[in-house]
């Protein structure tokens, strides 16, 4: 079965500096992994994706990821952190590996940035 | 705006009544999915169809159901409705629904069972 955890329910970082939100996954196949941000009120919004290629992904509003296979990780990053950047974050994973192909989503991570 | 809407937004019933949410994707879009999202129980995938035809099936209660219409909007109907039904339903559509492709999200039906 696949699965997406996100270790921390909530990530706490000033403005300016650099930020991690942090995601594993569980997949029987190759995985393709996603990262969604979710603002009050709001429907979820696609920030990235990891299919293949590359292990460092460039995605919205300066956000990246970095795809590591050994690790099973899948880690949202930003080099400064701003205010605006507040939101809930949601990783997400498919594969290949099963009958199906669900979207599966983590338990989300609230991002607070600090002024 | 992601071209994903959600009718109604907010949706108020009793316990033990029937309730359809109706989603359009996004045009050209031929996949559709729908999530629930509670405190509790985080964003749970219900189900996907994919050019009116269901293609996965997740943690979908049996009183609810779906469909996808040849037009290619979707309804949820929910049944005999329970308070621990009340949640934000999402609805996202995708172009294909294969493996490489982000879905596009609705901002949700939130609704309440009291």
């Amino acid at each position: 079965a696949q699965s997406v955890a996100q270790p921390e329910d909530q990530v706490n970082v000033a403005e300016g500096n650099p930020l991690t939100v942090k995601c594993t996954y569980s997949v029987s196949g190759n995985p393709y992994l996603f990262w969604y941000v979710q603002y009050p009120n709001r429907g979820l919004q696609f920030l990235l994706k990891y299919i293949t290629g590359d292990n460092l992904v460039k995605g919205s509003y300066g956000f990246e990821a970095e795809f590591n296979k050994s690790q099973t990780s899948f880690h949202l990053k930003k080099p400064s952190a701003l205010v605006s950047d507040s939101a809930l974050y949601f990783c997400a994973v498919r594969t290949d590996g099963g009958a199906t192909n669900k979207l599966i989503f983590g338990t989300g991570t609230l991002l607070a940035v600090q002024p | 705006d992601s071209g994903v809407t959600q009718t109604p937004k907010h949706l108020i019933t009793a316990t033990g009544q029937r309730v359809t949410l109706r989603c359009s994707p996004r045009s050209g879009d031929l996949s559709v999915y729908w999530y629930q999202q509670s405190l509790d129980q985080g964003l749970q995938f219900l189900i996907q169809y994919y050019n009116g035809e269901e293609r996965a099936k997740g943690n979908i209660l049996e009183r609810f159901s779906a469909q996808q219409f040849p037009d290619l909007h979707s309804e949820l109907n929910l049944s005999s409705l329970e308070l621990g039904d009340s949640a934000l339903y999402f609805c996202a559509s995708s172009t294909t629904g294969t493996m490489n492709t982000e879905a596009f999200f609705g901002q949700g039906t939130r609704l309440t069972v009291v």
